[in-house]
């Protein structure tokens, strides 16, 4: 069955450093997503992406956040200056038909650790 | 407010017994679903149910859901140590205008145990 790979699994980082999660979702997906889960807390929205542009945004996806689909297969989400409060489990999601009525695919996540 | 709040926050049992972990959530949805992780791991969809509809099977689980009480059930039957995994509601609201992206609101998630 295909399936949505994250890579890497863990990444430990400085914080002020910039970090790039990286994705391949299934490969005939329309819709992506990023999401994050803190130690011990809910798995929280932070972006989708559709038709090549971000279609919606929580309020933790600021100007220190930004993702890219830069070419057919991959979807990337960069951190340019990275926090101490960043640390946490980031899944990548993807969705393949039009309309909500369709569970998302989840990879299994990077740890990122801010050191 | 939260969104899919579930209870209990941690349930331990016996295999071959049953599991029902429920879930309120406060607005109106698209549709309502349940994931299961396991430690370590990403999220495994199990059932999606839509707001139209009240009830669902999968194998050993069964939905339900009331959008008047705006809560719903998961139920797993003849449970088994393989069960054992943090399960989680998620909604995905419209948004104004009725368009919607798919974003999941989930909820805190409920521990299962299940001692063989």
């Amino acid at each position: 069955e295909p399936e949505v790979t994250q890579t890497p699994s863990h990444q430990v980082t400085q914080m002020g450093q910039e970090v790039i999660l990286r994705c391949v979702p299934i490969s005939n997906h329309l819709y992506f997503y990023w999401y994050r889960q803190i130690l011990g807390q809910k798995v929280e929205f932070l972006v989708s992406f559709y038709n090549n542009e971000i279609s919606e945004k929580s309020e933790i996806f600021d100007d220190q956040f930004s993702v890219e689909r830069p070419d057919g297969s991959n979807f990337t989400l960069k951190i340019r200056s990275t926090k101490l409060e960043d640390s946490a489990m980031y899944f990548c999601a993807s969705r393949g038909t039009r309309g909500s009525n369709q569970p998302q695919h989840f990879g299994d996540g990077t740890r990122l650790s801010i050191l | 407010s939260q969104q899919g709040e579930e209870d209990p926050q941690a349930l331990s049992i016996q295999e071959g017994e049953n599991a029902t972990m429920n879930c309120s959530y406060k607005t109106s949805i698209n549709n309502l679903q349940w994931y299961r992780q396991n430690s370590g791991r990403g999220l495994v969809h199990l059932i999606l149910i839509r707001s139209n509809e009240r009830e669902k099977h999968s194998g050993r689980l069964r939905v339900t859901l009331d959008t008047s009480k705006k809560s719903s059930s998961l139920l797993i039957t003849a449970s088994r140590a393989a069960d054992t995994a943090s399960y989680f509601c998620a909604t995905v609201r419209p948004n104004a205008g009725g368009t919607s992206y798919g974003k999941l609101t989930f909820g805190q998630g409920t521990i299962l145990t299940v001692h063989p």
